[in-house]
């Protein structure tokens, strides 16, 4: 039930672009991506909602394919600020209200 | 506005005793979620309370429980504490569930908790 996030880890340069996937092998009402740097707390980045909405931070987006039962967050012209570990989290029915089933987490490095 | 507060930020307990956390939410919300976070097993959803009612519940044992007090502030509670219980515990403040552009969680410093 745990979503599958991939790749596990990735290294960029200042400027490339970088996707990161998360599966899920059931219905999902929503998705949540979460960023989450060393000894931090987990930052709230967005929340995709059925309906295949892509939504947009800074330069960060997200899609998200109910069909598919996936979701995608795109980095563009990565910073230096974006490392960090990112998670997704699922809620697989409205109204759970933050009961999320997390993926293991993307680590992302980028380096100048 | 102010952030998420959690009290206290680091706590260390010896096995079978217990352990109160506090977690103060972003003001206007009614929402908070509690999550615990181990490296072996990553985020996990604890519990959700929304104006003092548990909501909703993850898959953890008795041993852990929670409550909302009316002014949206929550403790969670773990008892009889066992070394697998060390963690850091998170609690978010949250204002989800619509569909508009108003959904937002926001999460507090967490509290380390290492069980001896």
């Amino acid at each position: 039930q745990q979503p599958v996030q991939s790749p596990q880890a990735v290294i960029l340069r200042e400027g490339e672009d970088a996707v990161i996937n998360c599966s899920s092998s059931k219905a999902l009402y929503s998705v949540h991506w979460y960023r989450q740097k060393h000894g931090e707390a987990p930052v709230f980045l967005m929340i995709l909602l059925k309906g295949g909405e892509q939504k947009g931070h800074e330069k960060i987006s997200a899609s998200f394919n109910e069909k598919k039962q996936q979701s995608s967050l795109y980095l563009t012209a990565s910073q230096l600020s974006y490392s960090g570990t990112y998670f997704c989290g699922t809620e697989i029915k409205a109204g759970s209200q933050g009961n999320l089933i997390f993926g293991k987490g993307t680590k992302l490095s980028v380096k100048p | 506005k102010a952030g998420v507060t959690q009290t206290p930020r680091y706590l260390i307990k010896t096995r079978g005793q217990q352990v109160t956390l506090s977690c103060s939410p972003i003001s206007g919300h009614r929402s908070v979620s509690w999550y615990q976070q181990t490296p072996g097993q990553g985020l996990q959803f604890l519990f959700e309370y929304f104006s003092e009612t548990q909501r909703n519940k993850g898959n953890f044992p008795g041993r852990f429980s929670g409550r909302q007090f009316s002014n949206s502030r929550s403790e969670m509670n773990v008892s009889t504490l066992e070394l697998g219980d060390s963690a850091l515990y998170l609690c978010a403040s949250n204002n989800l569930g619509g569909s508009g552009r108003n959904n937002e969680q926001f999460f507090g410093p967490g509290t380390r908790l290492t069980v001896l």
